[in-house]
């Protein structure tokens, strides 16, 4: 079936480390997105990339940064800049053919990055 | 910029009991609208989505959506809740030209007792 597959679901890191939140789809969409979810401020975005080779920043994007080498993937790093890493990250993506799929967001099951 | 409103953070009915959750966007072009539903720890699924066309919008495991311009509203209904219905309910909006970005509401919590 095809999907959005996030890893890892629950990861754990100390102060001042980066850590990489993977993002991988098999649904040939060209977009893909990063949010973060934080209790009662709903999803917010952090990163997006509609081509291969090309991204633009959310509305978050500080202390974050991701890259998309491949249609597939789209991992986030969430470098030592980010100040309340701490959050329930979400990925997601889209396909920008068609009015019927145009719009539509397919989410992964998400990643709770916990800062010790 | 877009943005949107939902007004009720936490709401509890009985199950059996009908459901409106609330939903206010901003901005004046015509709207993409769409409803997303959340269980704990998990990613988003949608519900429903308004396009263009019937202004009334049927969606999965019994929801629909009503898109009304002049309130600038598209709240989601339910006739009978059943309890595993309990989650946490996302109104979202794209516009065209803008459609790679969608803006969230923060949610409602509905909470079924029985």
């Amino acid at each position: 079936d095809g999907g959005i597959t996030q890893s890892p679901k629950y990861l754990f890191r100390k102060e001042g480390q980066n850590v990489t939140l993977s993002c991988e789809q098999n649904l040939n969409h060209d977009a893909m997105y990063w949010y973060r979810q934080d209790p009662g401020q709903g999803l917010r975005l952090i990163y997006y990339s509609q081509i291969v080779n090309d991204f633009q920043k959310g509305d978050i994007a500080e202390g974050y940064s991701v890259s998309r080498e491949k249609k597939e993937s789209f991992p986030l790093t969430v470098t030592s800049a980010q100040k309340n890493p701490t959050a329930f990250y979400l990925c997601a993506s889209m396909t920008t053919g068609g009015i019927s799929g145009a719009n539509v967001l397919t989410f992964g099951a998400g990643s709770r990055l916990t800062v010790l | 910029a877009q943005s949107v409103t939902q007004p009720d953070i936490h709401i509890t009915v009985s199950e059996g009991a009908s459901l409106e959750l609330r939903c206010n966007y901003s901005y004046g072009a015509t709207p993409y609208l769409f409803w997303y539903v959340q269980s704990p720890g998990q990613g988003l699924q949608l519900l429903l989505k308004y396009f263009s066309g019937d202004t009334l919008v049927q969606g999965i495991k019994g929801f629909e959506a009503e898109f009304k311009r002049s309130q600038s509203s598209f709240n989601l209904r339910k006739p009978s809740v059943h309890w595993s219905d309990a989650a946490e309910y996302f109104c979202a909006v794209g516009y065209t030209g803008t459609a790679s970005k969608l803006t969230f509401g923060t949610g409602t919590r509905l909470q079924v007792t029985l």
